[in-house]
């Protein structure tokens, strides 16, 4: 059971729009969630998170919108740049005693110059 | 200066073979873990330590066992490798205190184990 999934594998865009990559989840349990960005041959970096408080969090050009009656989120990134290009992975964190992170399958971005 | 490290960064061995992963971390941090990420892409927990504790252990194989002789390092040791245990293994840290959310796991560069 996938409790955290992007259902689009790819995507594509022109250098200097944004870039919209989906997320979507079914476990209202989650605490917080964490994008994640990952380049080939490297571990994933943090990127941005959100509470599951919030509905919105912004850091330079990056912003993730939560609509938790939807279970759904979004990272927003404006203006995408070819450095951008990498595999963009979701997670959900519980909290708790565990600090447990659940991945999505992660959304390929290609940033055409 | 290499935040998470692991060694070896390729492993390429034959099935039935006994193989450990290194895992070391000059963050200070207080919590380690495990990840398993298979040919589909998806990257799986498989353990976490918090100041050299079990405090998650999915459903694995007891062929895996992680050993944290500090909460700088975290082992993983896999007996009889299989097939399907071919995969990139990436070791995390972060400064998680238990009950406290967001707090960013920072990762190694991953293991890509390949059986023969």
């Amino acid at each position: 059971d996938q409790q955290v999934k992007q259902n689009s594998p790819s995507l594509s865009v022109q250098e200097g729009r944004i870039s919209i990559l989906n997320c979507d989840y079914t476990n209202s349990m989650f605490d917080y969630f964490l994008w994640y960005k990952k380049y080939p041959a490297e571990g994933p970096t943090f990127l941005i998170s959100i509470s599951s408080i919030k509905d919105k969090n912004e850091d330079g050009r990056f912003t993730v919108f939560l609509n938790k009656s939807a279970k759904h989120l979004s990272l927003h990134i404006v203006p995408s740049q070819p450095g951008d290009s990498a595999v963009y992975f979701c997670a959900g964190d519980y909290g708790g005693a565990t600090n447990k992170l659940i991945f999505g399958t992660g959304t390929l971005l290609a940033v055409q110059p | 200066d290499t935040a998470v490290s692991q060694t070896p960064k390729y492993l390429v061995t034959q099935m039935g073979n006994d193989k450990s992963i290194k895992c070391e971390q000059n963050l200070g941090h207080d919590t380690m873990y495990w990840y398993k990420q298979d040919s589909k892409k998806f990257l799986k927990i498989m353990f976490s330590y918090n100041n050299k504790e079990l405090i998650i252990n999915e459903t694995v194989p007891n062929r895996f066992s992680p050993k944290s002789p500090d909460k700088a390092h975290l082992n993983l040791h896999i007996n009889s490798l299989e097939l399907g245990d071919s995969a990139v293994y990436f070791c995390a840290s972060s400064q998680a205190t238990p009950g406290v959310s967001n707090q960013p796991q920072h990762f190694g560069d991953g293991t890509r184990l390949s059986i023969l």
